[in-house]
């Protein structure tokens, strides 16, 4: 079955760590995207990308950074230097076009102390 | 810039009741819409989507969802709710012409809560 992949579902860091996301799509999308989630907020786009090897900044981007090195994978780091990272992270990917919709992974709940 | 708004960020029905959630947008080129429903702590799902082919959008579990321009609204509605609609929806818009980046803006959500 072609889907979206997060691992893992639940993360525990200590505050001052970096702390990688994985997002793994079998999809064949080319856009790929990270999105915030926060109570009461909706989502909020981090990052996305178009192709392999290009990203841009989304509303949100500080403190969180990516890498697209292959169009199955759109990993994301959330650095020491994003004030108020817990929170639940959602990958998405779709084709370009723009009514295309979003296909979403299941989530990582990031939590840190 | 393309913009949503969902009100009322929780809606309570009783099963077998009319479920209407409000999405109203804001966007300066024809809008592409779609409803998502999120269970918790999984990912969204789709629900249905608008796309200009027909303003009455039917979509999955017995959605519908109707487009019209005149109010900017592409309201959410199921004719009897069941327990297994209890989630969150999110209401989003997509804008932009055919090689410009995309963007999709979300809704803040509604949480539907279904009453025995």
């Amino acid at each position: 079955d072609g889907g979206i992949t997060q691992s893992p579902k639940y993360l525990f860091r200590k505050e001052g760590q970096n702390v990688t996301l994985s997002c793994e799509q079998n999809l064949n999308h080319d856009a790929m995207y990270w999105y915030r989630q926060d109570p009461g907020q909706g989502l909020r786009l981090i990052y996305y990308s178009q192709i392999v090897n290009d990203f841009q900044k989304g509303d949100i981007a500080e403190g969180y950074s990516v890498s697209r090195e292959k169009k199955e994978s759109f990993p994301l780091t959330v650095t020491s230097a994003q004030k108020n990272p817990t929170a639940f992270y959602l990958c998405a990917s779709s084709a370009r076009d723009h009514n295309s919709p979003l296909h979403f992974g299941n989530g990582t709940r990031l939590t840190v102390t | 810039a393309q913009s949503v708004t969902q009100l009322g960020s929780h809606v309570s029905v009783s099963e077998g009741a009319l479920v209407l959630l409000r999405c109203n947008y804001s966007s300066s080129v024809p809008p592409y819409l779609f409803w998502y429903v999120q269970y918790p702590n999984q990912g969204l799902q789709l629900l249905l989507k608008y796309t200009s082919a027909a303003t009455l959008v039917k979509g999955i579990n017995g959605f519908e969802a109707e487009f019209k321009k005149s109010e900017t609204s592409f309201h959410l509605t199921k004719p009897s709710a069941h327990m297994s609609d209890a989630a969150e929806y999110f209401c989003a818009v997509s804008e932009g012409s055919s090689g410009s980046a995309r963007q999709l803006t979300f809704g803040s959500g509604t949480q539907l809560t279904v009453l025995p």
